[in-house]
């Protein structure tokens, strides 16, 4: 079955830890995103990708940081720096970054900082 | 600036019973993609559908319809005989011809639905 996953589904860290967090898909996308939810608001896009090797930041990049090392894969490292990191993070994945693109999600990780 | 909002925070209804959820959004693109997703319990983002600025007509799949109009800015969507396991949240979201090739989607708050048996 194609689709994307993502791991693990609940994480807890303590304050000052950096974390990361999974996502994998094997739809052949070439564009992967990261959004993060917060209760009662919208998704907001932390970081995207078009393309391996290549990684753009979306409108809240403080504090985060990714990697693209292949088509698949999508980590996403919260880092000691984010002020306020318990959230519902969600990846998603498209064909390509075009408008007409339609992204399909994962199952989203709940990040929790003690 | 590019914006949506559903203003419906939480909807309560009971099994059967028809319901609108409304999307309104602002843009200053003349190209432009709107697009639905639901969020059951899971988690997961749903996709349920996208439609483009050009193209007004309503669409109808099964008890689901999407009711698209220019000249208010809106792209609602109704849920006929309701069910309970329509129970979620329900995001609108927009995309920009002119944003580039960002894939930016502009999402609004999401409306809380829960279907009563």
């Amino acid at each position: 079955d194609g689709g994307i996953t993502q791991s693990p589904k609940y994480l807890f860290r303590k304050e000052g830890q950096n974390v990361t967090l999974s996502c994998e898909q094997n739809l052949n996308h070439d564009a992967m995103y990261w959004y993060r939810q917060d209760p009662g608001q919208g998704l907001r896009l932390i970081y995207y990708s078009q393309i391996v090797n290549d990684f753009q930041k979306g409108d809240i990049a403080e504090g985060y940081s990714v990697s693209r090392e292949k088509k698949e894969s999508f980590p996403l490292t919260v880092t000691s720096a984010q002020k306020n990191p318990t959230a519902f993070y969600l990846c998603a994945s498209s064909f390509g970054v075009l408008p007409t693109d339609t992204q399909y999600f994962g199952p989203g990780t709940r990040l929790t900082v003690l | 600036a590019q914006k949506v909002t559903q203003a419906q925070t939480e909807i309560s209804v009971v099994e059967k019973e028809d319901v609108t959820l409304d999307c309104v959004y602002e843009t200053r693109d003349t190209t432009y993609y709107l697009f639905w997703y639901k969020q059951p319990p899971s988690g997961e983002l749903v996709f349920l559908i996208r439609r483009n600025s050009f193209d007004e007509q309503n669409e109808i799949s099964g008890r689901y319809s999407w009711n698209f109009q220019k000249s208010t800015s809106s792209f609602n969507f109704t849920i006929t005989a309701s069910q309970v396991v329509d129970s979620a949240v329900y995001f609108c979201a927009l995309s920009e011809h002119g944003s580039g090739n960002t894939g930016k989607l502009i999402f609004g708050q999401g409306t809380t639905l829960q279907v009563k048996p």
